[in-house]
């Protein structure tokens, strides 16, 4: 079993949807959690950031951690063709150890 | 501010070649780590920098991988006697030393052994 898992995708939805997308992990001592956007031949750029569990919103972005399921989501509302990329989940232990990273799913926005 | 700056964006290299992979951080960011990204799969952790030292290597896969940050800013990413399982993008990215600093990537270069 792999420390994180998330579904591949692809995921395609109409413009205006609502997303999910969400990952789960096996490290109970995680305590930093990431969402990274990337573009294809781009790196991954961060989208949110979150410590321990609880709910963090930024515009169209909510990120939510819940550490007794070790599970955590991504929603985005209002998705838009340019929301259409690979999202990575990411997590750690403490601010330096390594980043921790999901496969990514592949999210296609049809307008 | 400048990002973080990889050269080159591609590199096309023989069997059995060396390579260097440079990495630019983002000016005042003291910790630097490198990462690999094959087709398909998420970033994994290669080496980590605190200033000059390397605090964790444990991500390299053998020893004809090899890093360095002299100077505590620049660092290279070396790789000698390639081979064609060595072919994917290699990120780079740089944090500030505080915890709750997160992690900035550069756009990687894309490593193709032939």
């Amino acid at each position: 079993q792999k420390e994180v898992e998330q579904d591949p995708g692809p995921l395609s939805v109409p413009e205006g949807a609502i997303v999910s997308l969400n990952c789960t992990y096996s490290n109970s001592a995680f305590q930093y959690f990431m969402w990274y956007r990337q573009y294809s031949r781009k790196g991954p750029e961060l989208l949110m950031y979150t410590y321990s569990s609880g709910n963090k919103e930024d515009g169209r972005f909510t990120a939510q951690v819940d550490k007794s399921s070790k599970y955590i989501s991504l929603f985005i509302r209002d998705s838009q063709p340019s929301d259409s990329a690979t999202y990575l989940c990411a997590m750690t232990l403490s601010g330096n150890t390594p980043l921790v990273f999901g496969k990514g799913t592949r999210l296609s926005v049809i307008a | 501010g400048a990002g973080v700056s990889q050269t080159p964006s591609n590199k096309v290299t023989e069997k059995g070649k060396y390579v260097e992979l440079r990495c630019d951080p983002i000016s005042g960011h003291t910790a630097l780590y490198w990462y690999r990204q094959s087709l398909g799969q998420g970033p994994e952790f290669l080496i980590y920098f605190q200033g000059t030292g390397a605090a964790d290597d444990s991500g390299l896969p053998n020893d004809r991988f090899f890093a360095v940050r002299p100077e505590g800013s620049v660092s290279t990413l070396k790789i000698q006697r390639t081979e064609r399982g060595d072919s994917a993008v290699y990120l780079c990215a740089s944090r500030l030393g505080r915890d709750d600093s997160p992690l900035h990537f550069g756009n990687g270069t894309r490593l193709t052994v032939t």
